[in-house]
């Protein structure tokens, strides 16, 4: 495979259940990010891994956590939900080059996407 | 605050030629990209700008002006499967993506 995938392409839940989303990118980045996108908005930035670490969080509510167990994976657990959290939920993956500005440090490779609905 | 805005919703011909705008106030410029997004599909890469002028690839053209904070997407010869979100994002001064709301564009027989 090639790419960036994401497992499950679509996710029913309740909002007292467990669930987690899967993210693998086959492109040898060294950085990961999840992004919600719901319809109309901006993409929202949730998380960034860069070299297995996070090194962003933006303010995102404690029922979302990430987990980069290597350079290749990026999982996003969830627990009780709320409605509102319905949304596309992407992953995204590039390679970070420090103080170079150019199309390689900032180009993303993105996966298909969870499209999440919370009853 | 940091602000992209384009139009929700183009439409167009097929055959016809097409421009979507962006202008953006971000705290610093470091690049502008575009990217396509088929419905249910990943946003794919277009075009990145960092200078002002025209990026020219095949049937999509970027134009950028940091003076007035705008760009445009300009998708000639349409085609049917052109119909797709177009998202425009600018890289700020502390080197975060913030991301415009997409422009959907359909494209008509």
């Amino acid at each position: 495979e090639t790419g960036v995938t994401q497992t499950p392409r679509h996710l029913v839940m309740g909002m007292t259940n467990k669930k987690s989303l899967k993210c693998e990118q086959h492109l040898g980045h060294n950085a990961m990010y999840w992004y919600k996108q719901s319809a109309k908005k901006p993409l929202e930035l949730m998380f960034v891994y860069s070299l297995e670490e996070r090194v962003e969080n933006n303010s995102v509510p404690s029922r979302f956590s990430p987990e980069c167990p290597n350079s290749s994976h990026l999982f996003l657990h969830l627990h009780t939900l709320q409605p509102e959290d319905s949304a596309l939920y992407l992953c995204a993956s590039s390679q970070t080059v420090q103080g170079v500005e150019s199309e390689a440090n900032y180009g993303y490779t993105f996966g298909s996407g969870t499209r999440l609905t919370v009853v | 605050g940091q602000n992209i805005d384009q139009p929700t919703e183009m439409t167009a011909t097929e055959g016809a030629i097409v421009q979507i705008n962006c202008t953006y106030q971000t705290s610093g410029f470091n690049g502008l990209f575009w990217y396509q997004q088929h419905a249910g599909e990943a946003p794919t890469f277009l075009s990145y700008n960092v200078l002002d002028g025209l990026e020219e690839k095949g049937r999509f053209s970027s134009f950028l002006s940091r003076s007035k904070g705008y760009s445009y997407l300009l998708l000639k010869e349409l085609q049917m499967k052109d119909s797709a979100s177009y998202l425009c994002a600018v890289i700020d001064s502390n080197y975060q993506l913030i991301w415009g709301a997409g422009t959907k564009l359909i494209i008509k027989p």
